[in-house]
């Protein structure tokens, strides 16, 4: 049963750290989106790579957020340095050209305390 | 870039009654229309989708229509049970090397009253 994987699922840590998310999309996807979901903001998408190229970032804080695929079966986003306003659920979700289901992770819920 | 609305953000309906969202898209070159369900904690599922070279699809209890003219699809669940309260969300794609792509609207949080 192919699945996204991200890890961590759960994180806390202190304002002002390092945080980074990681993500496997299924094996053979060439899409990979980033969302960060908040009870007030719904699914919002921060970042979208297709063979590995960001597409799209704009969504993104440029200032503290960065978005990288090193390779096909490895998607990082990471976020230096954290603020309380950050704390959220941060979902990957990968799938074929953009434009057919996207399969999501289980997320990962980030608390910056 | 693409901008998705969605209504209503809360709808409560009696178990076996329909229930129906709505949503609109800003951008004429989305061609995929997909709409996923989240229960409380876990990750969004898609439950259906539709393409723009058709107006309806049907599957079970769900339906989706789809109006290009108008830039607007709705989401149909007929004969309601309480395991169909979620959130539902849609979304508009463009796919291939568009930005702003896979965009989701805000989301419909469905309850079914038994």
């Amino acid at each position: 049963d192919a699945r996204v994987t991200q890890t961590p699922r759960h994180k806390v840590t202190e304002m002002g750290q390092e945080v980074t998310m990681r993500c496997q999309p299924i094996l053979g996807h060439n899409t990979v989106f980033w969302y960060r979901q908040t009870m007030m903001q719904g699914l919002e998408l921060l970042a979208y790579f297709r063979n590995r190229a960001p597409l799209d970032d704009s969504g993104m804080p440029k200032d503290r957020f960065s978005a990288e695929m090193p390779d096909a079966t490895l998607a990082t986003l990471k976020i230096q340095p954290s603020e309380p306003r950050d704390s959220a659920v941060y979902f990957c979700a990968s799938g074929l050209d953009g434009n057919t289901e996207a399969f999501f992770g289980q997320g990962t819920r980030l608390t910056v305390v | 870039g693409e901008n998705v609305e969605q209504h209503p953000s809360t709808l409560s309906v009696q178990e076996g009654d329909s229930a129906v969202i709505k949503c609109t898209y800003s951008d004429s070159a989305s061609n995929y229309f997909p709409w996923y369900k989240q229960e409380l904690g876990k990750r969004p599922q898609l439950i259906i989708d539709i393409r723009s070279n058709v107006g309806e699809k049907k599957d079970q209890r769900i339906a989706v229509t789809l109006n290009k003219t108008a830039k607007h699809f709705s989401l149909h669940i007929t004969e309601t049970q309480p395991e169909d309260s979620a959130v539902y969300f849609c979304a508009a794609s463009k796919g291939r090397n568009y930005g702003q792509n896979f965009v989701f609207g805000p989301g419909t949080r469905l309850s079914v009253l038994p």
